[in-house]
């Protein structure tokens, strides 16, 4: 399985401080995606690293990849109260064929 | 709103009630799919159609029937369902075979079995 695994399972912060969770995967993959969800909504699509990628930008979100480890972070830097969601992590296959896996994710909470 | 939409919003069935859950997208994608997402639990896919064509169904107990009767529609037909069966639906649609590009998921339908 090429499941994502995100780490920690919760978080919280003050208001302004940066968040950083983490995703761990199995199998060799052609990109990373990291999504947003918001209670008991669906999910939106952030930021997608392909897998010649290491790092990628996207106004406050950074998203490091790490290959060899099998491994990415999401970083939301300046956190507001209004990220307070969950963050996925989900990983395409090689052949883009498959669909996407996802953990169960991080749920954020920013205090204000 | 990400061109997926699914209705109902909510549904209330009892074990011995009928009913469907409709997905439809209007993104020119190929590819659709149902997860259901349970509270403390991973986002389990349940179906996957692509091109019309039933491509994965994940061991998915007989009282779900997904229908695909388009690339545009997407249906989950329920029937004498349990409890244990509530939980967040949600449809998404891709197009696999190109490469790098992202899901979009409907809002969802919260299911809950009494």
């Amino acid at each position: 399985s090429q499941q994502g695994e995100e780490d920690p399972q919760a978080l919280s912060i003050q208001e302004g401080e940066n968040a950083t969770m983490n995703c761990s995967y199995k199998t060799s993959i052609n990109n990373l995606q990291w999504y947003r969800q918001n209670s008991g909504r669906g999910l939106v699509h952030l930021i997608l690293i392909r897998s010649n990628e290491r790092e990628k930008h996207s106004g406050r979100l950074r998203v490091t990849l790490d290959t060899s480890k099998k491994s990415s972070s999401l970083l939301i830097t300046a956190s507001r109260a209004a990220d307070t969601a969950s963050y996925f992590c989900a990983t395409e296959s090689l052949s883009g064929n498959t669909p996407l896996v996802f953990g169960k994710g991080t749920r954020l909470s920013v205090i204000a | 709103e990400t061109g997926v939409t699914q209705t109902p919003r909510h549904l209330v069935m009892g074990m011995t009630n009928k009913k469907s859950l409709k997905c439809e997208q209007h993104l020119g994608h190929n590819a659709m799919y149902w997860y259901k997402q349970s509270a403390k639990k991973p986002l389990e896919l349940m179906f996957v159609y692509n091109f019309k064509e039933q491509t994965e169904n994940n061991s998915v107990p007989s009282r779900f029937s997904p229908e695909c009767p388009n690339s545009s529609h997407l249906f989950l037909h329920l029937h004498t369902l349990q409890p244990e069966d509530s939980a967040l639906y949600l449809c998404a649609s891709s197009s696999p075979g190109r490469m790098n590009t992202e899901a979009f998921f409907g809002q969802g339908t919260r299911l809950t079995v009494v």
